[in-house]
């Protein structure tokens, strides 16, 4: 069955230490791979999304995700973190068809320390 | 550009009662269109899904439903509310199903 795993419920993170969210998917093939950051109380804003060539993608607000199809992997990293990244972060997938629909990861809280 | 609104933004209902939430979408044409429910601690559960006008797929059986009036509007819907409907909202549409979601602000349902 396909899936999503986000392995980490919570990370904490001092501010201005960099910054590694672990997404792991199980495909039958290469999905479309997506990154989404909540803040409390709103909805899911696009960081950033993997479709196709590059396998490092570069999203908004500073954060980065590369894609390793070895692996299952599409982490995403930010070189230094500020406190108004504390948030959730959902990672997604979808198939490269027009018929399934994205599956969300349960989401990783991240908590930053001053 | 495209903008997605939902109301209210938060709402307090006592059990048993109605409910209708809406969303609409500006800016696009036959969207495909998500409700989807946050409960406390427990990621993204998807409700609904809609391709087009009056075409609806249920993905949790529950004492909510969907309906898609226009091309553009969505509403959630419940004739009786429970404890366990409380929780965050989100509406969200697409270009198509596995194409990148955009979400609306969300709604707070608080079920007393």
């Amino acid at each position: 069955a396909q899936s999503v795993t986000q392995p980490d419920i919570h990370i904490t993170v001092s501010e201005g230490a960099s910054l590694e969210l672990r997404c792991n998917y199980s495909y039958g093939a290469t999905p479309y791979l997506f990154w989404y950051v909540q803040s409390p109380g709103q909805g899911l804003q696009l960081l950033l999304k993997y479709f196709s060539g590059d396998t490092l993608v570069q999203g908004i607000k500073g954060f980065e995700a590369e894609f390793k199809r070895s692996q299952s992997s599409f982490n995403l990293r930010k070189p230094s973190v500020h406190w108004s990244d504390a948030a959730e972060y959902f990672c997604a997938v979808a198939p490269m068809n027009r018929d399934d629909k994205i599956i969300f990861g349960k989401g990783t809280r991240l908590h930053i320390l001053p | 550009s495209q903008t997605i609104h939902q109301w209210p933004a938060t709402l307090v209902q006592p059990v048993g009662s109605p409910l209708s939430l809406e969303c609409t979408v500006e800016g696009t044409s036959n969207p495909n269109l998500y409700w989807y429910r946050q409960a406390a601690g427990r990621g993204l559960q998807l409700l609904f899904y809609s391709v087009g006008i009056g075409q609806i797929s249920s993905e949790v059986p529950q004492n909510l439903s969907a309906s898609r009036p226009q091309d553009r509007q969505f509403i959630l819907s419940s004739k009786k509310l429970l404890l366990s409907d409380s929780g965050f909202y989100l509406c969200a549409w697409s270009v198509w199903t596995s194409n990148e979601q955009f979400f609306g602000p969300g709604t707070r349902l608080t079920v007393l």
